[in-house]
């Protein structure tokens, strides 16, 4: 099965501040994506990736900057996070463009002061 | 624009009772539709998909059939357990979209009580 990591797990920060969300992926995905949890609104699509330096605009992207830094790595920036970024954030890969499935890591829970 | 809408945000059941989870979409391209499920504080996992018109699919007692002509795709289960509670997310891509991104539904949050 498909390992997708993030880390940290848990955040707290204050508005204002600097936060760096990580995502690995070990199964040489070339498709990965950030998304946003809140009840009521599912999964929003925050940025996706495929491949190393490749960066596409999701659904929700205002407050957001990411980077896909290699095959495996991908990151989501916080560059000066509000309150409204309080959420949880999950990490996705996918193998298969169209039709194939998602493999989602933990999430991590970020909460903004 | 692509759309996934899930008309039921909580449904309670009890056990051993069937469920019928509501799943609608728009979408002009061919579409591929998934059903993806989240335990408590856990990843959403798939849990089936289907880009057949008309066909069922089944896994793990659940099973959804794509209907074209109504643009639906409901998820069903003829007896429901205590752990099948848990939030289902219902979500939409098609061949040819951006890196295949995925379109997801609101969810439904179903409870199973005893």
């Amino acid at each position: 099965e498909a390992a997708v990591t993030q880390s940290p797990r848990n955040k707290v920060t204050v508005t204002g501040g600097n936060v760096t969300l990580s995502c690995r992926q070990t199964n040489s995905h070339n498709y990965m994506y950030w998304y946003r949890q809140d009840t009521g609104h599912g999964l929003r699509l925050i940025h996706y990736s495929y491949g190393a330096g490749n960066l596409q605009i999701g659904d929700v992207p205002d407050g957001y900057k990411a980077t896909r830094t290699t095959q495996e790595d991908f990151f989501l920036l916080l560059e000066l996070a509000s309150p409204s970024q309080t959420s949880l954030y999950f990490c996705a890969s996918s193998e298969e463009l169209g039709g194939g499935e998602q493999y989602f890591g933990p999430g991590t829970r970020l909460t903004v002061l | 624009g692509d759309s996934v809408t899930q008309t039921e945000g909580l449904v309670t059941l009890t056990k051993g009772l069937p469920v019928m989870l509501n799943c609608t979409y728009q979408t002009t391209y061919s579409p591929f539709l998934f059903w993806y499920v989240q335990h408590l504080n856990e990843a959403p996992k798939l849990l089936l998909k289907s880009s057949t018109d008309n066909k069922r699919t089944e896994h793990q007692g659940f099973y959804a059939t794509l209907h074209k002509s109504s643009s639906s795709f409901h998820l069903q289960k003829s007896s429901v357990q205590l752990s099948d509670s848990a939030l289902y997310f219902c979500a939409l891509t098609y061949r040819g979209s951006a890196l295949g991104r995925l379109h997801f539904g609101a969810g439904t949050q179903l409870i199973v009580i005893p």
